[in-house]
């Protein structure tokens, strides 16, 4: 049972345009969200993250944005650069401290000149 | 502060033969994590220490795999009598104590069971 869903596996966006990265969840326990981003031959880096009291939260290019009514999230990457092109996951957690995070199967975002 | 280090990157083994994995966390981060990502999907969690403890287990680590953290500080993982379906990147995180934050991986170990 896949707890964190991300629907879009990739995602293709012109250079200086926004990216839209959408998330779903199922368990309403989740209380923390996370977005990281992965480039090939690399672990997953931690990108921005979200607590459940909040429905925006945002840093520089990238934005988080919580739906917890719909148990959605979605981040938003303005302008799209280059290197942003990567793998994004979505991951959840029942507790800000994190001591076990779910994560999504990964959208592969291109950003393309 | 030199990140996560996993030792080896790559490890390719014999079905049925035992692999170990190490990860040497942040130095002052006391929760460490162990994840097993598969091709097309996202990391999935293994276990969690908290210093020294083993605090979690997922029901994905079945007796072949066992994980340790003698004195909180690096960590192993070993699978014994490995099979193919061991096959898999394997990630270690950690983090510092307290809220707020995300983990911080490694590199991973792709394993590759032949």
């Amino acid at each position: 049972d896949q707890q964190v869903k991300q629907n879009s596996p990739s995602l293709s966006v012109q250079e200086g345009r926004i990216s839209i990265l959408n998330c779903d969840y199922t368990n309403s326990m989740f209380d923390y969200f996370l977005w990281y981003k992965k480039y090939p031959a690399e672990g997953p880096t931690f990108l921005i993250s979200i607590s459940s009291i909040k429905d925006k939260n945002e840093d520089g290019r990238f934005t988080v944005f919580l739906n917890k009514s719909a148990k959605h999230l979605s981040l938003h990457i303005v302008p799209s650069q280059p290197g942003d092109s990567a793998v994004y996951f979505c991951a959840a957690s029942g507790d800000s401290s994190a001591s076990k995070i779910i994560f999504g199967s990964g959208t592969r975002l291109s950003i393309r000149p | 502060d030199t990140g996560v280090s996993q030792d080896p990157r790559h490890k390719i083994t014999k079905r049925g033969q035992n692999v170990t994995f190490r990860c040497d966390p942040i130095s002052e981060h006391n929760r460490l994590y162990w994840y097993r990502q598969t091709l097309g999907q996202g990391p999935e969690f293994l276990t969690y220490f908290q210093n020294e403890a083993q605090l979690e287990k997922s029901r994905l680590l079945s007796d072949r795999f066992s994980a340790e953290r003698p004195k909180g500080s690096f960590s192993t993982l070993e699978i014994q009598r490995t099979e193919q379906g061991d096959s898999a990147m394997y990630l270690c995180a950690s983090s510092p104590p307290g809220e707020g934050y995300g983990y911080t991986f490694g590199s991973g170990t792709r394993l590759t069971v032949v």
